[in-house]
């Protein structure tokens, strides 16, 4: 079974930094890219993040270029979301997915004074 | 950037009745090279995480009851419910991931009489 699960949300000032981190079980972790998505309160679903199964290559959306770096280790089965520069319209629940096809429970950040 | 536009916002139904829910692509979601749609459904309960339902525009997702139907190539695609259950409660997306960056429909609210 699938498991992916993400840890590090929180309550961050604007203009801070956060780690994301997930970690997944119940596969073979460097055989799929992996991807994070957002959801802001009641809103939809934002594509955030994709990495290759190797960590080769990236790919990200204008809102978060430059601020954001997805990254992995192989060797601990971990997916990892590094936020910089936090803003107001970051605040949303994060999940860690497989491909797009297994997600994790997701983990809240928001982004206040 | 592919736009995705879905209808309708919402939909009440009463249970054993059939609801359609549709999504459109700004450009096409079909690839030449192995002329599959790149386009999938999600199923949002409240307080869940999204689960994948349909990939490839009309694949059922292992485990996904046969009455989850999706249909439609190039630009148009549907996602059919028939015979509606009341655990069908669910907001409901599509997503293109034929190109970055992916994007996802704005959703459609099912809500049982």
């Amino acid at each position: 079974e699938v498991q992916l699960v993400e840890t590090g949300g929180g309550l961050v000032q604007p203009g801070r930094s956060l780690k994301l981190s997930c970690v997944a079980s119940g596969f073979t972790f460097n055989n799929y890219w992996m991807s994070w998505t957002r959801q802001a309160p009641g809103k939809g679903l934002e594509w955030v993040a994709s990495i290759t199964n190797s960590g080769g290559s990236t790919y990200y959306p204008d809102s978060v270029k430059g601020r954001f770096t997805i990254s992995r280790d192989n060797a601990q089965n971990t997916l990892y979301l590094q936020m910089n520069s936090l803003r107001s319209e970051d605040t949303a629940t994060y999940y860690c997915t497989r491909g797009m096809d297994g997600w994790g429970q997701g983990v809240m950040v928001t982004v206040s004074s | 950037d592919i736009v995705m536009t879905q209808s309708p916002f919402s939909l009440a139904v009463s249970e054993g009745e059939m609801v359609t829910i549709n999504c459109k692509s700004s450009q096409s979601l079909l690839s030449s090279g192995n002329q599959k749609n790149y386009l999938a459904w999600y199923q949002q309960k409240p307080g869940q995480s999204p689960k994948l339902l349909i990939y490839y525009a009309s694949t059922r997702q292992s485990g996904v009851p046969d009455r989850f139907i999706g249909s439609g190539s190039g630009t148009d695609f549907t996602l059919t419910i028939s015979d509606v259950q009341a655990e069908d409660l669910a907001d409901y997306y599509c997503l293109q991931h034929y190109s970055y960056p992916l994007t996802f429909g704005s959703g459609t609210k099912l809500e049982i009489k």
